[in-house]
């Protein structure tokens, strides 16, 4: 069974800096492409990158590029979300999440999500 | 950018069939996800490419996808399935993923 635990959300003051972690277990993680999808309070879903399995290819959200980076590292089965100069509408649920072997496939598990609060 | 609509809201009746519609401009040349999310907890793939279900998800779920109009139609709705859901594209133009507004579905 596909498994994923994110960690590292918190409260974190306006421009500052966070780093979010997700676990995968139960599969083959260096196979799989791996995304970050948020969704602020009360809202909707928000895509905000995607990763390939080997970094050579990373897509990102508009309102988060050239601020957030995501990473990841296959020998740790772990991705990350690297945010900078964080803002009030950064604040939301960060999910971690992955579509398989399918880079541009249908996102087939989903962690319970880590909650980012940017406020003052 | 490319842009999904969704109805805020869809109320049916229990035993009846509801049908949650997304949006875009010549949505049919893509390929539509849809997801369900139920209140505190993570969104769930319910629906693949237009009309495809995941292992495990009852056949009363149904997709299409036809002109500017995708749909997810849930028959004989029943109180569990009161959810919020999402319909998604890929954004062929640069490479990033959509999400339609979200639909709060009622079972009345």
């Amino acid at each position: 069974e596909v498994k994923l635990v994110e960690s590292g959300g918190g409260l974190v003051q306006p421009g500052g800096s966070l780093r979010l972690s997700c676990g995968g277990s139960g599969f083959n993680f260096s196979t799989y492409w791996m995304s970050w999808v948020r969704q602020a309070p009360g809202k909707g879903l928000e895509w905000v990158a995607n990763i390939k399995r080997d970094e050579s290819e990373k897509y990102y959200v508009d309102s988060v590029e050239g601020r957030f980076t995501i990473s990841r590292d296959n020998a740790k089965n772990s991705l990350y979300l690297q945010m900078s100069g964080l803002r009030a509408e950064d604040t939301a649920v960060y999910y971690c999440t992955t579509s398989g072997n399918d880079f541009w496939g249908p996102y087939i598990s989903w962690g319970q999500g880590t909650l980012v609060t940017v406020s003052s | 950018s490319y842009v999904l609509t969704q109805p805020p809201s869809v109320s049916v009746a229990p035993g009846e069939t509801a049908r949650i519609t997304c949006g875009g401009q010549n949505v049919d040349r893509k390929n539509v996800h849809w997801y369900q999310q139920k209140p505190g907890q993570a969104p769930a793939l319910v629906m693949r490419f237009d009309d495809d279900r995941p292992s495990g998800i009852p056949d009363r779920l149904s997709g299409s996808n036809s002109g500017n109009t995708a749909t997810l139609a849930i028959s004989r709705a029943e109180a569990g399935d009161e959810a919020d859901y999402y319909c998604q594209v890929r954004d062929d133009n640069n490479d990033h993923w959509v999400f339609g507004g979200g639909t709060k579905l009622t079972v009345l």
